[in-house]
C-alpha cells in the first residue's frame, strides 16, 4: 500500500487564486520531504526540500514567495501555489525518505489554472 | 540541476522479450534507485541498492548496483503488456537530494 499519500490529485482554479496541495508520510515519520514539479514526457525536476521545523530549501530558479512550503509535522508538509497562473500548471509530486534510504513518492497532484 | 545518463531513451519489444537500460553517472552514488511511472500517476519504487556489485531482484525485475558505483543497470524479464510505462533510475550520494534519469519510455507490443 501507498506509504505516501498526497492530496488532491486534481484541482483546477481560476487564475491568481492560491492552491495548497498536501503530502503525508503514511507509516514513518520524515524530517525531510521533497515536492518536484513535472512537465510532460520529461524528468522530475526538484522544487524544494522541505525540512520539519525550519524553512524549506528551494533550487535555484524556483520562487519561494511563489511556491510556499510548510512542514509542521513529522508526517505533512503542504505546498501553497501562490496567486496561480496558467504557466503554473503542472504535475507537482511529493516524496519522503523512509529509512535506511527508499525515497516514496506520493500520488501526484496534476493542478490546472484557468 | 545534474542527471545522470539513462538510456535508452525509448524502446519497443515484443511481448516476451526481455529489458535492459541502464544508468551511468560522473560521480560516485551510495544509493541507486529504480522508479516505474504510469501516466498521471507518481513514481512507484522497484527496487533499493546500497552497496556496490550488489544485485537485487524483485519478481522479474533485477538491478544491480555497478562496482565502480557510476552505473546501474535494469532488467526486466519475460516483458508482460502491463510494464508499459517510463522507468526512472536515480542516484544519490550521502544525504544530498536524488539525481533522477531523464527516463525509458517502454512500450510492449502484445
Amino acid at each position: 500500500g501507498a506509504v505516501v499519500s498526497q492530496h488532491p490529485s486534481r484541482v483546477i482554479c481560476k487564475s491568481g487564486t492560491s492552491v495548497k496541495i498536501e503530502c503525508r508520510s503514511l507509516d514513518f515519520q520524515a524530517t525531510t520531504m521533497f515536492w518536484y514539479r513535472q512537465f510532460p514526457k520529461q524528468s522530475l525536476m526538484l522544487m524544494a526540500t522541505s525540512n520539519e521545523g525550519s524553512k524549506a530549501t528551494y533550487e535555484q530558479g524556483v520562487e519561494k514567495d511563489k511556491f510556499l512550503i510548510n512542514h509542521a509535522s513529522l508526517t505533512l508538509s503542504t505546498l501553497t501555489v501562490t496567486s496561480a497562473h496558467p504557466e503554473d500548471s503542472s504535475f507537482y509530486i511529493c516524496s519522503a525518505n523512509r529509512p535506511p534510504g527508499e525515497l516514496f513518492f506520493g500520488e501526484g497532484s496534476r493542478l490546472t489554472v484557468l | 540541476g545534474q542527471q545522470l545518463n539513462q538510456s535508452p531513451q525509448s524502446m519497443f519489444i515484443q511481448e516476451g522479450e526481455d529489458v535492459s537500460m541502464n544508468c551511468t553517472s560522473s560521480s560516485i552514488f551510495n544509493t541507486w534507485l529504480w522508479y516505474k511511472q504510469d501516466p498521471g500517476e507518481g513514481p512507484v519504487l522497484l527496487i533499493a541498492l546500497y552497496k556496490a556489485g550488489e544485485l537485487t531482484s524483485n519478481g522479474r525485475l533485477t538491478a544491480q548496483f555497478g562496482i565502480t558505483r557510476k552505473d546501474s543497470f535494469l532488467n526486466i524479464s519475460a516483458s508482460i503488456p502491463s510494464d508499459v510505462g517510463i522507468y526512472f533510475c536515480a542516484g544519490r550520494s550521502g544525504n544530498t537530494p536524488l539525481v533522477f534519469g531523464k527516463g525509458t519510455r517502454l512500450s510492449v507490443i502484445a
